[in-house]
């Protein structure tokens, strides 16, 4: 079993649509969460953190259940330049310090 | 403020052959990382320096691979002799201490052949 598991898409939605990704990680020990954006041939970039309480940042909202270890992120009014892979990451992962762990990464198509 | 700088972009060699990746984190970042993504997996840790000093190396695939940081600034990731599943893009991210914010390089890209 993957440390991070998530859905691997394509997501193929049109603009305007609002689109969630989930996400599920192995150790409950687990200190901090992420969700990274990729774009094709680029490099991995913070979108945002992700805490319990639950947290926004415009179209963007994440939430945290450590109960079932289980990540989200929402993404309202979808435009075509939200198209990207979509990276869950946690940190801590038993014990590792500083190290990140990537799930696979979910791949989002905002078409018109 | 300069990001983080990988050098080559891309690098294409035979196997056996040996290649050294740079990076160089942003400045005053004490921490810096090593990660690699094969074909068809997700991005995996490599390795953690901090300032000079290997922090966790437990990600490291084989001693094919060395990393230095010597004088805590720039580091290099070298692979002799390289093998083909040694393929992939291999990212650099550094962070300071407060906050902790990975921040990546734009990798580079190695295909041996």
């Amino acid at each position: 079993r993957k440390e991070v598991e998530q859905d691997p898409g394509p997501f193929n939605v049109p603009e305007g649509a609002t689109v969630a990704f989930n996400c599920t990680y192995s150790n409950s020990a687990s200190q901090s969460f992420f969700w990274y954006r990729q774009d094709c041939r680029k490099e991995p970039k913070l979108l945002m953190s992700v805490y319990s309480s639950g947290n926004e940042d415009g179209r963007f909202t994440a939430q945290l259940n450590r109960a079932s270890q289980y990540i989200s992120l929402l993404i309202r009014d979808s435009k075509l330049s939200d198209s990207a892979t979509y990276l869950c990451v946690v940190k801590g992962l038993r014990g590792g310090g500083n190290k990140l762990t990537f799930g696979t990464g979910t791949q989002l198509k905002v078409e018109l | 403020e300069a990001g983080v700088t990988q050098f080559p972009s891309h690098s294409v060699i035979e196997k056996g052959q040996t290649v050294t990746l740079r990076c160089d984190p942003i400045s005053g970042h004490d921490n810096l990382y090593w990660y690699r993504r094969v074909m068809g997996k997700e991005i995996k840790f490599l390795l953690h320096f901090v300032k000079e000093s290997k922090q966790d190396e437990s990600g490291m695939p084989n001693n094919r691979f060395l990393a230095e940081r010597t004088g805590g600034t720039y580091s290099t990731l070298k692979v002799q002799p390289a093998e083909l599943e040694d393929s992939g893009v291999y990212f650099c991210a550094s962070s300071g201490t407060s906050p902790e914010t990975q921040y990546f390089g734009p990798g580079t890209r190695l295909l041996v052949l």
